[in-house]
């Protein structure tokens, strides 16, 4: 079964800092890896997708690296500003019969950038 | 814009009543769709796979007869929380995604149920 976690549970740095969120996952056999930010009490946004054949994705002030064979990705947000403040969700899309579309997330990260 | 719209964006209501949520794909067909649950501060937990013209396929440990799921189309799937209590409220929220492949899943902007 597959497993999710993210580390840090929380982060606080002040206004302009650049920062890293980890995400690790148990089972290598994914379909993809995806980033989404949630602000409280709403849905999920999604960040940046990456394939499982990819290594990298950028959008903007974010960069998101995957390594498939260690299950481990990074999500790096440069220059950071107070509305980054946000829970920053990890998700792996699974393959196979049984996984094929599913998601498993991870706990997420709450994220604040103090001004 | 949104690709994937759920309604009701928040309900509130008395124990004892049955409630249901819309997911609908709005530019794209899914012939699957995913509902998934968030307790508070905790992440989202896969409930069940909604398949179009099909049962839905639960995950261990939730009910069936609870969660009723209706793919009626390939842009609409429902769930139905029967008889709801307090213990159900909860934050729901649907994904499909394109069938096509590598696309990414989007997500709606999910349901706040709230029982009382």
């Amino acid at each position: 079964k597959q497993e999710v976690t993210q580390i840090p549970a929380a982060l606080s740095v002040p206004e302009g800092e650049n920062l890293v969120l980890n995400c690790s996952f148990t089972d290598s056999a994914i379909y993809n890896l995806q980033w989404f930010r949630q602000d409280p009490g709403k849905g999920l946004t999604s960040l940046l997708l990456i394939q499982s054949s990819q290594r990298e994705q950028t959008s903007g002030r974010l960069n998101a690296s995957l390594d498939k064979s260690s299950g481990r990705s990074t999500l790096y947000i440069a220059a950071s500003q107070p509305g980054d403040s946000a829970t920053y969700l990890c998700a792996v899309m699974g393959v196979g019969n049984t996984n094929a579309g599913k998601s498993t997330f991870g706990d997420g990260t709450t994220l604040t950038v103090k001004p | 814009g949104a690709v994937v719209s759920q309604h009701p964006s928040r309900v509130i209501c008395k124990s004892g009543t049955s409630v249901k949520i819309e997911c609908r794909s709005l530019d794209f067909q899914a012939t699957t769709m995913f509902w998934y649950r968030q307790f508070p501060k905790q992440s989202l937990m896969l409930m069940a796979t909604s398949n179009e013209g099909s049962k839905a396929t639960y995950e261990q440990g939730v009910e069936k007869d609870k969660f009723l799921i209706n793919h009626a189309s390939l842009t609409l799937s429902t769930l139905t929380v029967t008889s709801a209590h307090p213990e159900d409220s909860s934050f729901y929220i649907c994904s499909a995604s394109n069938d096509r492949v590598g696309q990414p899943q989007h997500f709606g902007d999910g349901t706040r149920l709230s029982i009382l």
